[in-house]
């Protein structure tokens, strides 16, 4: 599986949109961009996922670069318990595939 | 029922002791998988089983020995741990390769 990039630390004002980036520059065809976050000694929560259009949930929205080497995920009102650890995984879905973690970007909301 | 239980939350054990950890999900999800987590770094795939048969071994120590008795249950024997094995254990299923979903974990003290 492709390995990602991210930023160690970001941090964002209370309310306002944050942007965190992924570079995943060795992607193949058949691989998915997905994020989770982990607050703090908790497990960490699948939020979105997308192949190479640009997806939108409740809970946040995720822009994958047309040659798809970076993406990133917005939190258009970022609140306090936004606060976490953010982690891009690039997975394929078939054959052994391996859920690899990389270290994640830690994100904290300021008010 | 939309989620993994992980049970104990907490467990302090020696490091001659023999004790299990628990986990459970009744999704139907026929992968799932156990990462160690130690305190701020990403979590590490050490076992996945994919319809009850071991499928992956990340080269985790003997001394940590899966078992999957059915599609429902993911147990983790320990048995002689060290010191340094003191961490978050996370648990995780998933449906066909797709997004993961964790239980909050169990929380290991050998001492």
């Amino acid at each position: 599986d492709a390995k990602t990039t991210q930023p160690t630390s970001m941090d964002c004002a209370e309310g306002r949109a944050a942007n965190l980036p992924c570079n995943h520059s060795t992607i193949s065809g058949n691989e998915y961009v997905y994020w989770y976050r982990q607050i703090h000694s908790q497990g960490p929560q699948y939020i979105i996922h997308g192949l190479k259009n640009n997806e939108t949930n409740e809970m946040a929205s995720l822009i994958i670069t047309e040659d798809r080497k970076s993406s990133t995920l917005i939190l258009p009102h970022a609140t306090l318990r936004d606060t976490a650890v953010y982690y891009c995984i690039v997975q394929s879905r078939g054959g052994s595939y391996i859920p690899t973690f990389g270290r994640g970007t830690s994100l904290i909301v300021h008010p | 029922d939309t989620e993994v239980t992980q049970t104990p939350k907490h467990l302090v054990m020696g490091m001659t002791n023999k004790k299990s950890l628990k986990c459970e999900q009744h999704m139907g999800h026929r992968a799932m998988y156990w990462y160690k987590q130690k305190a701020k770094k990403p979590p590490e795939l050490m076992f996945v089983y994919s319809y009850e048969k071991l499928s992956i071994n990340e080269s985790v120590p003997s001394r940590f020995s899966p078992e999957c008795p059915n599609s429902s249950l993911l147990n983790l024997h320990l048995h002689a741990l060290q010191p340094e094995d003191s961490a978050l254990y996370l648990c995780a299923s998933s449906h066909n390769n797709e997004k993961l979903l964790f239980g909050s974990g169990t929380q290991l003290s050998v001492l």
